[in-house]
């Protein structure tokens, strides 16, 4: 069944690093991709996604690229700040295939000053 | 405008006693809905999706179960909690075509004492 793995967490960053956190899926055909950010003390808020392999999408200065042949969709973000500081989520939606949404188990990013 | 909501907030129950979660969506017609569970550390478990009235399909075999009785309408139940029942339950919906984001409730904080 369709699944999606994303690196382990806690990451640790000072500010202006560059970040990436990997995501691979597994699904047959062509899933959306997103990726979704939950604040500290907040709910989930959609950050970017992509529906058609080689798109890239983009947000705040975060990017990902849908990637078919890796079946990947890592996301970076090129000098992070403190208020970046949150759980990342990568995410598959598969219309074909049930309506199911599933998220990885989540990256939590600490940005330090 | 398109809005979710979600009830309790949260909730404090004994162990045997039955659970009602209930969601509601307004501005949308005919949407996926879903049952999420986050446990602290942990990413986000799909337990039920629905994608029209009367049809549920459950991911993680367990102590609950889920209705749709209403196109706008979801449900999370139980007939008797467990300790391990407890967690933060989210409710969400997406349009069936999935190009869009999802859209959270504000969860429920389920205590089983």
């Amino acid at each position: 069944g369709n699944s999606v793995t994303q690196m382990e967490g806690p990451v640790t960053l000072s500010e202006e690093a560059f970040l990436t956190i990997n995501c691979t899926y597994t699904a047959t055909g062509y899933p959306s991709l997103f990726w979704y950010v939950q604040y500290p003390g907040e709910g989930l808020q959609l950050l970017l996604k992509a529906t058609k392999a080689d798109d890239k999408g983009s947000n705040k200065g975060f990017e990902a690229t849908y990637r078919k042949e890796t079946t990947s969709f890592h996301l970076e973000k090129g000098s992070v700040q403190v208020s970046d500081s949150a759980v990342y989520f990568c995410a598959l939606y598969h219309y074909n295939q049930g309506g199911k949404l599933i998220f990885g188990q989540g990256t939590e990013l600490s940005v330090k000053p | 405008s398109q809005t979710i909501h979600q009830w309790p907030a949260t909730l404090v129950q004994p162990v045997g006693s039955p659970l009602s979660l209930e969601c509601t969506v307004e501005g949308t017609s005919n949407p996926n809905l879903y049952w999420y569970r986050q446990a602290a550390g942990r990413g986000l478990q799909l337990l039920f999706y629905s994608v029209g009235i009367g049809q549920i399909s459950s991911e993680v075999p367990q102590n609950l179960s889920a209705s749709r009785p209403q196109d706008r309408q979801f449900i999370l139940s139980s007939k008797k909690l467990l300790l391990s029942d407890s967690g933060f339950y989210l409710c969400a919906w997406l349009q069936q075509w999935g190009g869009d984001k999802a859209f959270f409730g504000q969860g429920t904080r389920l205590t089983v004492v």
